[in-house]
């Protein structure tokens, strides 16, 4: 059973920074492309990141490149989100989600999501 | 960038009635390779994580039932609940992924 678990958020002031975690489980984490998406607590749903299984090719949204980071170390099983010089309006629930196979951005697989919240 | 809309922002249905949702691209999403419009459509309920119920437009997640239907091509595209039931109030997405991914705001479905 594929399971994803997130970890890392919290309350940050403007400016600062926070890395979140998301470990993986039930499937051969270094042959998939992993993904973070955010949704603003009563709102839609953002593509942040997403990082190839193999090669590490890094993609990023408009929005957040240049200040987040994405990783993963295969060998831990493990995808991260360095954030650094956070926003106001980064405040949102991350989900790390799983592609269904390739390099394809559909998500069957989710976490539960880490809450990050920005503010002074 | 590819803009995803879609209509109504709401709707409410009579159980057992039909809820129909539009999703349109801002440009053509037709993946040339596979013949096929790089569309999915998400379902999302109050404290869980997005649901992923159709791929590639049309292409039902395994478990989901078969009143979802997806269909449309291109730019414009259909999420058809044929008889809607309790379960089904929720939020519903469809995303592109043609190019870097990119989600419509939202259609929010209720019982009339």
């Amino acid at each position: 059973e594929v399971q994803l678990l997130e970890s890392g958020g919290g309350l940050v002031q403007p400016g600062g920074s926070l890395r979140l975690s998301c470990g993986a489980s039930g499937f051969t984490f270094s042959e998939y492309t992993m993904a973070w998406v955010r949704q603003v607590p009563g709102k839609g749903l953002e593509w942040v990141s997403s990082i190839h299984g193999g090669d590490g090719v890094t993609y990023y949204a408009g929005s957040v490149k240049g200040r987040f980071i994405v990783s993963r170390d295969n060998s831990k099983n493990t995808l991260y989100l360095q954030m650094n010089s956070l926003r106001v309006e980064d405040t949102a629930l991350y989900y790390c989600a799983r592609s269904l196979s390739g390099e394809y951005s559909l998500w069957p697989y989710w976490g539960q999501g880490t809450l990050v919240t920005v503010s002074s | 960038d590819i803009v995803m809309t879609q209509s109504p922002d709401s709707l409410a249905v009579s159980l057992g009635e039909r809820a129909t949702i539009n999703c349109k691209s801002s440009q053509s999403i037709f993946h040339s390779p596979s013949s096929k419009s790089a569309l999915n459509w998400y379902q999302l309920k109050p404290g869980q994580p997005p649901k992923l119920l159709l791929y590639w437009a049309s292409t039902r997640e395994s478990g989901v039932p078969d009143r979802f239907t997806g269909t449309g091509s291109g730019t414009d595209f259909t999420l058809t609940i044929s008889s809607l039931q309790a379960e089904d109030v929720a939020v519903y997405f469809c995303q592109q992924f043609y190019t870097t991914p990119s989600f419509g705001p939202g259609t929010k479905v209720d019982v009339k």
